[in-house]
Formats: structure tokens, C-alpha cells, sequence
């Protein structure tokens, strides 16, 4: 199958500082993908909808300016949690969709904020 | 609005069972059905993708099958491993791609 690569895989940082996390593509070409976050024993929650060149799509309650979603190519979005605290803590996955509308998941990535 | 939800939420067996997880959906104008597995801390691995037009897909030990008038979707799963330990879940997309996921199924299988 496909391969979606997310990175960090853990990353531990200040309250009040940004973070910035990164999901490829690796062997195919994605003009949609999706970050997700998920809280311990939970199932994913949607966050957002990342398009290729335009500007993502949020889902309701999100805060649009607290996760900056950039997709600048057909094989790379960036999830930015801005001035990140605590309660920001959680499990952040993306997916990518191939042409088949498959979709392939990466490796999540745990923030923990302190 | 579709809903999605799995059972059982849980289920313990000895390795060698063969296993029937399941997956139901209130809306039955989907495209497509996939299924995943997750190991803890993990990302979501896909297993198996079900087109509405076909009615089941096999991938070595798995087999899933799809019912779009009914509303569900079965995992077997045959002779599991402890391996296989795992929390399953199966979604369907709505509204553009997006994917709606059951609620679904954490897999013990103990030696």
C-alpha cells in the first residue's frame, strides 16, 4: 500500500511555544489530506481538510488560527499548533487520499505540552 | 447523518479463533468502506478498502464483506494470532472524502 509518513512521532515542548508537524506522501501524490486528533481510548476526530494550494477547510470548533494547516504540495502538509498549552496535549494523525480514494494514515505524532 | 458504529467494543479469545467483527452504518449512500487496524500509540494501518460496487475483499487472513442495503460491513478474521492484538476500525467517507469512523472493536489474543 501506500506510505504516509508523519514526523515527529513524539515531541515534547513549552507552554506558549509553536510546534510544527509534518505529513509526506512518500509514493504517491495527494491533493487532500486530513489531520486528526485523538484522545486516549477515543476513536479520531476530525480537525481539518488540507487542499493542495488553497487554504484548508475546518471542521466546527476548531480554531483555524490556533492550527495553521499549510499543504504548499501535492506530497506535503504541516500542522502548526500555535502557543500550544497544555490542554493542546493529545495524538495528531494525518491521511492522505491516493486517486482511488484510499486512504492511508501516518504514524501519528504525541505532543505533550508542558 | 451518518453514524457508525461497531461490535463488539471488546473481545478477548484464544489465538486460533476465527473472529467476526462488525460494522454498521445508518446511511447506506457510501462509495466505499474501509477497514483499519491500530496498535497503541500507533497510526491507523489500512486493511482492506471495499468498493460499493463489490461485496466483499480478501487479504490473506482477512475478509471483509459489505451489505450496502442492509447497512454493514463484516471483518473475519481467521485462525488469529496474538499478533492480530489490536483496536479495529472501520470508516466510511462523506461530504467530499472525509472519513467517518465506527467506534470500534479492541482485539485481545492471548497465546
Amino acid at each position: 500500500g501506500a506510505v504516509v509518513s508523519q514526523h515527529p512521532s513524539w515531541v515534547i515542548c513549552k507552554s506558549g511555544t509553536s510546534v510544527k508537524i509534518e505529513c509526506r506522501s512518500l509514493d504517491f501524490q495527494a491533493t487532500t489530506m486530513f489531520w486528526y486528533r485523538q484522545f486516549p481510548k477515543q476513536s479520531l476526530m476530525l480537525m481539518a481538510t488540507s487542499n493542495e494550494g488553497s487554504k484548508a477547510t475546518y471542521e466546527q470548533g476548531v480554531e483555524k488560527d490556533k492550527f495553521l494547516i499549510n499543504h504548499a504540495s501535492l506530497t506535503l502538509s504541516t500542522l502548526t499548533v500555535t502557543s500550544a498549552h497544555p490542554e493542546d496535549s493529545s495524538f495528531y494523525i494525518c491521511s492522505a487520499l491516493t486517486v482511488t480514494t484510499e486512504a492511508f494514515f501516518g504514524q501519528g505524532t504525541r505532543l505533550t505540552v508542558v | 447523518k451518518q453514524e457508525v458504529t461497531q461490535i463488539p467494543a471488546a473481545l478477548s479469545v484464544p489465538e486460533g479463533e476465527n473472529l467476526v467483527l462488525n460494522c454498521s452504518f445508518t446511511d447506506s449512500a457510501i462509495y466505499n468502506l474501509q477497514w483499519f487496524r491500530q496498535d497503541p500509540g500507533k497510526g491507523l494501518t489500512s486493511l482492506l478498502l471495499i468498493q460499493s460496487s463489490q461485496r466483499e475483499q480478501t487479504s490473506g487472513r482477512l475478509n471483509a464483506s459489505l451489505d450496502k442495503s442492509s447497512g454493514r460491513s463484516t471483518l473475519y478474521i481467521a485462525a488469529s494470532q496474538p499478533g492480530d492484538s489490536a483496536t479495529y476500525l472501520c470508516a466510511v467517507p462523506y461530504n467530499t472524502d472525509k472519513l467517518i469512523f465506527g467506534t470500534g472493536t479492541r482485539l485481545q489474543v492471548f497465546p
